[in-house]
């Protein structure tokens, strides 16, 4: 059984960047596609977008366009996500989860990774 | 980006069956049959409990059952236990390549 594991926790100034890493153990995730999702302290969920790995393929919500980039190494089954320009809202867990399809549903989870924004 | 809507809150006691809603557009619940539902305990990553509107990943109670009717989308869990207690969230493929969270449910059991 696939599962998601993240790298640890962050903790980044205003102004720089952050990259959270996704690596499939027990699997691959070649024959789908990796949406990422975060929660800020108290919210609810927010999809980011996402990257279909066997196309290389990327796909951002609208909110994150320009700031976010995901990437993938399909050699060693992980994915990337780079946030820039670092805000204090952005702080939240980030997770990654294996998606069906172009992201119809997710159904294995990273067990998150928290970033922190502080000066 | 609009989320989805769902209520803030609901309650019920154990043994009892209870239904959060998620109501979207033609252009994300409406549009399709691609409406999935998570549970979320505290400090716990999100769980999958249907996909596709009514399917169960294998594994899930079938207590939980999904329904979709125009663009509101519907998670009944019946026969609540103590441990059904936790945040609920519906998400829908807007569009193509584009999906979208509700902005969550958090369900008491009394």
């Amino acid at each position: 059984q696939v599962q998601l594991v993240q790298s640890g926790a962050e903790v980044k100034k205003p102004g720089s960047s952050v990259k959270v890493s996704c690596k499939a153990s027990g699997g691959t995730f070649s024959s789908y596609s990796i949406s990422w999702v975060r929660q800020a302290p108290g919210q609810g969920l927010e999809w980011m977008g996402g990257i279909i790995p066997i196309f290389g393929t990327t796909h951002y919500a609208q909110k994150f366009q320009g700031r976010v980039t995901f990437t993938a190494d399909e050699s060693t089954s992980t994915a990337y996500m780079e946030l820039n320009s670092l805000r204090f809202e952005d702080r939240a867990v980030y997770y990654c989860a294996r998606s069906y399809g172009d992201y119809y549903y997710m159904d294995v989870w990273g067990k998150g990774t928290t970033v922190t924004v502080s000066s | 980006q609009s989320a989805l809507t769902q209520p803030a809150s609901v309650s019920g006691s154990p043994g009892q069956s209870i239904t959060i809603s998620c109501t979207g557009t033609s252009s994300d619940v409406g549009g399709d049959n691609f409406v999935s539902w998570y549970q979320q305990h505290p400090d716990n990553a999100p769980k999958l409990l249907i996909y596709d509107v009514n399917n169960r990943p294998s594994g899930i109670s079938n207590r939980f059952s999904g329904s979709k009717s125009g663009n509101t989308a519907s998670l009944t869990i019946s026969g609540l236990q103590a441990e059904d207690e936790a945040d609920y969230y519906c998400y829908s493929k807007r569009g193509t390549f584009t999906g979208v969270f509700g902005g969550g449910t958090k369900l008491t059991v009394l």
